[in-house]
This record gives structure tokens, C-alpha cells and sequence, in this order.
């Protein structure tokens, strides 16, 4: 089963700060990782795909990078609605795995 | 509009059984890979099984496999989950959501249906 770490658990910012979510897996998934964002009560959603590339609809601050083992996402500058929480997810092998979330929170 | 619709959680005392049911509306199910992810409350996202267009493949999480069945009927452009001999710790809210296809990930999500299992 490939494990996927995320870090920091938590990441407290203000709007217009940049956010780096780190998500490292435990063996290569190849490019074959996405990010999505949930909100309280709400289901996730897809933001990012392929380890890069932004779903339909995902405002250009949102960036994707990496790929093998180490990944990143990346927001430039927040925005009042990107506080939520960030998950990663391999689909390189079954099982399928998620990681254990980022938490955004304002400062 | 694309959506996915599930119903059927409810609760259940252990041992019991539940079947969850998605439907799909505004696109295909046959053309996709189809699958339920659970969140346990106040947890994380795990994924729970998935299964090929066609039927002829499935997969899941070892904590599920020989108590849960994933099936589809694409004629009623629908998904479902039979999950049997519960536990407290399949609690959780089920999310069905399908796999775009060459985008490897879930791209669209249901709004999720809630399994409590107790006594």
C-alpha cells in the first residue's frame, strides 16, 4: 500500500499569503496524484490532477508540481475560500490511498 | 448538470447490513469508473472500493473486502454498495464519485450519505 504523508497538518495564514502544501508518498506514483479541497459539510472537490494540472473551473493560483515521490501545492496568494482542508490521492495502485489533509486556517 | 445522488445510509446495529445506492444524472456511468470513498466523522478521506465500466473489475480496501460488494447497473445509470457484518468503525459519511477517466482521480462527487453503526 503506498502511503501518502501531507505536512504540515495544519498551516495558519493570512489572505494574501502564499501556502505550500507538501505531500510525499512512499514509493513513485508517478505523476498519477491530485489535490482536492473540502469544506465543512461539503463533499471534496477536485482541484488538481496528473500532479499538475487544474481542474475545470480552478482559478490560476492554485499550482500542482512534482512528481515520483515528492509533490507540492502551491496557492499564491489566499483568498477568503481557500481556508479548508487539502487532500492528496494516489491512483498509481490499488489500494487507493489519501492522505491525512492540510488544514488551512486563517491566522 | 452533471451530479451524482446517493441515498440508503441510515443506521445500523453491528453485524447488520445496509446497501447504499448513487445515482448518476447528466452523464454516462457506463463510460466511467465509478467508486465510494468514506469519511469517518471528523476524519479523513479513505477510499472504500471501485469497479470497471463494464462491471468486470473490482477493487477494495482490505478493511472492506468479504463483508462489501460494489455493483452497478448501468441501465439505470446507477452505483451501489452492499456492505454486510458492520462495525462501528465503518461510521462514516459515503461518498460515491466518479473517475474521470484519463484524469486518474475523482472528478465528480455525490453529496454523501451517513452510516452510523451502533447498538
Amino acid at each position: 500500500e503506498i502511503v501518502l504523508t501531507q505536512s504540515p497538518a495544519t498551516l495558519s495564514l493570512s489572505p494574501g499569503e502564499r501556502a505550500t502544501l507538501s505531500c510525499r508518498a512512499s514509493q513513485s506514483v508517478s505523476s498519477h496524484l491530485a489535490w482536492y479541497q473540502q469544506k465543512p459539510g461539503q463533499a471534496p472537490r477536485l482541484f488538481i490532477y496528473g500532479a499538475s494540472n487544474r481542474a475545470t473551473g480552478i482559478p490560476a493560483r492554485f499550482s500542482g508540481s512534482g512528481s515520483g515521490t515528492d509533490f507540492t501545492l502551491t496557492i499564491s496568494s489566499l483568498e477568503p475560500e481557500d481556508f479548508a482542508v487539502y487532500y492528496c490521492h494516489q491512483r498509481s495502485s490499488w489500494p487507493l490511498t489519501f492522505g491525512g489533509g492540510t488544514k488551512v486556517e486563517i491566522k | 448538470e452533471v451530479q451524482l445522488v446517493e441515498s440508503g445510509g441510515g443506521l445500523v446495529q453491528p453485524g447488520g447490513s445496509l446497501r447504499l445506492s448513487c445515482e448518476g444524472s447528466g452523464f454516462t456511468i457506463s463510460n466511467y469508473w465509478m467508486g465510494w470513498v468514506r469519511q469517518a466523522p471528523g476524519k479523513g478521506l479513505e477510499w472504500v472500493a471501485d469497479i470497471k465500466q463494464d462491471g468486470s473489475e473490482k477493487q477494495y480496501v482490505d478493511s472492506v473486502k468479504g463483508r462489501s460488494t460494489i455493483s452497478r447497473d448501468n441501465a439505470k445509470n446507477s452505483l451501489y454498495l452492499q456492505m454486510n457484518s458492520l462495525r462501528d468503525e465503518d461510521t462514516a459519511v459515503y461518498y460515491c464519485a466518479r473517475d474521470g477517466s484519463s484524469l486518474r482521480a475523482f472528478d465528480i462527487w455525490g453529496q454523501g450519505t451517513m452510516v452510523t453503526v451502533s447498538s
